[in-house]
């Protein structure tokens, strides 16, 4: 079964500053991994998908790496704003199929 | 308008009410799912569907049922709501099995 981590759980950082979040799963025969924003309360938004043929994906200030062997993959977010305060998701497919989804990193961005 | 719609946004019901919420989706996707979400336990999966004629559990599908209308519209229903299904709702598609998720605003559903 899968299982997905993500440290740290929760990080308090000063604007402008870059940051690192991690993610780790258990059964690295995976067809992709996606990365995930939510605000309180909301939805998830989509930031990024990488395959498994990929080793990173990048959309703007973010960019996601993925090592399938060691069952990790690490969002950078670079010059950190306080729009960017939201819960952080990865979430991985249990074999090959439905997503399973880390309990998430809750960033603030302190102006 | 939004990819995959969620309604109600917000709902409040009696303990032993059934309720139904409902998902649409303009996607064109085949694949759609339920999940919910709790503080400290994350997203967990409820159920899931390949196409119109498929239907499967997921890790939590105890109290819950599913109608999969047509390829855009996926309904959950809760039978005879509890308090512990008191949760934010989460209706998610996908194309494919190496594609990803697409999610709706969710519903905040409160069993009283």
């Amino acid at each position: 079964k899968q299982e997905v981590t993500q440290i740290p759980a929760a990080l308090s950082v000063p604007e402008g500053e870059n940051l690192v979040l991690n993610c780790s799963f258990t059964d690295s025969a995976i067809y992709n991994l996606q990365w995930f924003r939510q605000d309180p309360g909301k939805g998830l938004t989509s930031l990024l998908l990488i395959q498994s043929s990929q080793r990173e994906q990048t959309s703007g200030r973010l960019n996601a790496s993925l090592d399938k062997s060691s069952g990790r993959s690490t969002l950078y977010i670079a010059a950190s704003q306080p729009g960017d305060s939201a819960t952080y998701l990865c979430a991985v497919p249990s074999y090959g199929q439905n997503f399973v989804f880390g309990p998430g990193t809750r960033l603030s961005v302190l102006p | 308008d939004a990819d995959v719609t969620q309604t109600p946004r917000n709902r409040i019901t009696k303990t032993g009410k059934r309720i139904m919420l409902e998902c649409s989706q303009t996607k064109g996707h085949d694949r759609m799912y339920w999940y919910r979400q709790d503080p400290g336990l994350g997203l967990r999966l409820i159920y899931y569907s390949f196409d119109v004629k498929d239907i499967n559990k997921g890790e939590i599908s105890d109290g819950y049922s599913v109608s999969r209308q047509a390829q855009a519209k996926f309904s959950l229903s809760l039978e005879s709501a509890i308090p512990n299904q008191t949760a934010l709702y989460f209706c998610a598609t996908s194309a494919a099995a190496n594609y990803g998720y697409t999610f709706g605003s969710g519903t905040r559903l409160t069993v009283v």
